[in-house]
């Protein structure tokens, strides 16, 4: 299986702040690595696929990068609505593997 | 509206059964890949299962093959996971899930619309 490993765990971060969190393959998995959000109680929200392809309807502010094993999610200008926790997941081999998680808290 | 909707979710003893569903409304199921993902309480996300349009492939980590069996019934716009033999760390909130492909210089799988979970407790 292919693991994927997030960092940081969690961090602290105050509204306007620019936040990056990486995701690495165990083995390279191409471009094929998907960014979710997550917020307490609710269902995943897909916000980038292909590594660095924004969904149709997520602000701008996200963005994605990284090719074969090292990958990165950043967030520009970080607002309140942000706050939440955040998971890398390869679609290049099953099983789709999700990273742990990196919940982003507010300073 | 696009909506997926899971149920089945409760309160189950160890060694017990459970049959979850997820029905569509808004799109139709049977040309996309589907999937089951959980999520322990206090945990992150994890991939259960897996099934291709027209069933032609189920797929299943090794931790949970032999328990768990997925299924849809496209008539019925709607996806199952029977659960036997479940333990305490079966106990997650079950999401259904769909696959979508994305088209940029190759095409990408990612879940682009989910279910909002259904509940599953096992304990005595």
């Amino acid at each position: 299986d292919i693991q994927m490993t997030q960092s940081p765990s969690s961090l602290s971060a105050s509204v306007g702040d620019r936040v990056t969190i990486t995701c690495r393959a165990s083995r390279s998995i191409s471009s094929h690595l998907n960014w979710y959000q997550q917020k307490p109680g609710k269902a995943p929200k897909l916000l980038i696929y292909a590594a660095s392809s924004l969904r149709s309807g997520v602000p701008s502010r996200f963005s994605g990068s990284g090719f074969g094993t090292d990958f990165t999610l950043s967030i520009s200008s970080l607002q309140s609505e942000d706050f939440a926790t955040y998971y890398c997941q390869q679609s290049s081999a099953t099983p789709e593997t999700f990273g742990q998680g990196t919940k982003v808290e507010i300073k | 509206e696009v909506q997926l909707v899971e149920s089945g979710g409760g309160l189950v003893k160890p060694g017990g059964s459970l049959r979850l569903s997820c029905t569509a409304s808004g799109l139709t199921l049977s040309a996309y890949t589907m999937n089951w993902v959980r999520q322990a309480p206090g945990r992150g996300l994890a991939w259960v299962s897996s099934i291709s349009p027209g069933s032609s492939y189920k797929y299943y980590p090794d931790s949970l093959r032999g328990r768990f069996t997925i299924s849809r019934d496209d008539a019925k716009n709607s996806m199952y996971l029977l659960m036997n033999s479940l333990r305490a760390d079966d106990t997650a909130v079950y999401y259904c899930a769909r696959s979508y492909d994305f088209w940029t210089t190759s095409v990408y799988y990612a879940m682009d619309v989910w279910g909002q979970g259904t509940t599953v407790t096992v304990s005595s």
